[in-house]
């Protein structure tokens, strides 16, 4: 168990439809990233945040939004779904102060139909 | 672009033995690489890493070589245990605005075998 919580484990929607996805980091880690994992593009950045303020930007699709809140929780915001967003995303922390080490969550599986 | 490559997508080794996993990078800007290990249904767990000012480093049984010249990392795993079975991903970070971004090669599946 590294920590970090991710809900719901398992979601199933529609296309054109908008989910949230909810992360809590470890205790005392101030940065939180977002990850998706599909099957042919293997595990892929697509923000991180620290202590509230966005920090780095990967590949991240204008219909996909993330923030950080000041009780450190983070929100990853996908809408408009299509097919192609199926996927796994996970959420990973870091201690505070360093950016070296990131622990995942267990992640959440998006299923779009 | 794929700027972190895990060539192997399987490999098989016997229990006892010595598992050896690889990993090549393509951008001079990564300074830390990391090792992680990810079981079905999981998200990955961190198993070691390395900071490009080393070319070596060891925790236990697992052991990580970093080749800046070649530009080329490997993580060894001596002995291998049936446990160990699992999806390894070699991922790197660079140095600059980049901060926390990992770019993670596309995994390796171990097998070892009783």
């Amino acid at each position: 168990d590294s920590g970090v919580t991710q809900t719901p484990k398992h979601l199933i929607t529609a296309t054109g439809q908008r989910v949230t996805l909810r992360c809590s980091p470890r205790s005392g880690d101030l940065s939180v990233y977002w990850y998706q994992q599909s099957l042919d593009q293997g595990l892929q950045f697509l923000i991180q945040y620290y202590n509230g303020e966005e920090r780095a930007k990967g590949n991240i699709l204008e219909r996909f939004s993330a923030q950080q809140f000041p009780d450190l929780h983070s929100e990853l915001n996908l809408s408009s779904l299509e097919l192609g967003d199926s996927a796994l995303y996970f959420c990973a922390s870091s201690p505070a102060g360093t950016e070296d080490t990131q622990y995942f969550g267990p992640g959440t599986r998006l299923t779009v139909l | 672009d794929q700027q972190v490559k895990q060539n192997s997508p399987s490999l098989s080794v016997q229990e006892g033995r010595i598992s050896i996993l690889n990993c090549d990078y393509t951008n001079s800007m990564f300074d830390y690489f990391l090792w992680y290990k990810k079981y079905p249904a999981e998200g990955p767990t961190f198993l070691i890493s390395i900071s490009s000012i080393k070319d070596k480093n060891e925790d236990g049984r697992f052991t990580v070589f970093l080749n800046k010249s070649a530009k080329h990392l490997s993580l060894h795993i001596v002995p291998s245990q049936p446990g160990d079975s699992a999806v390894y991903f070699c991922a790197a970070r660079a140095g600059g605005t980049s901060y926390g971004k990992l770019t993670f090669g596309q995994g390796t599946i171990l097998t070892v075998h009783p």
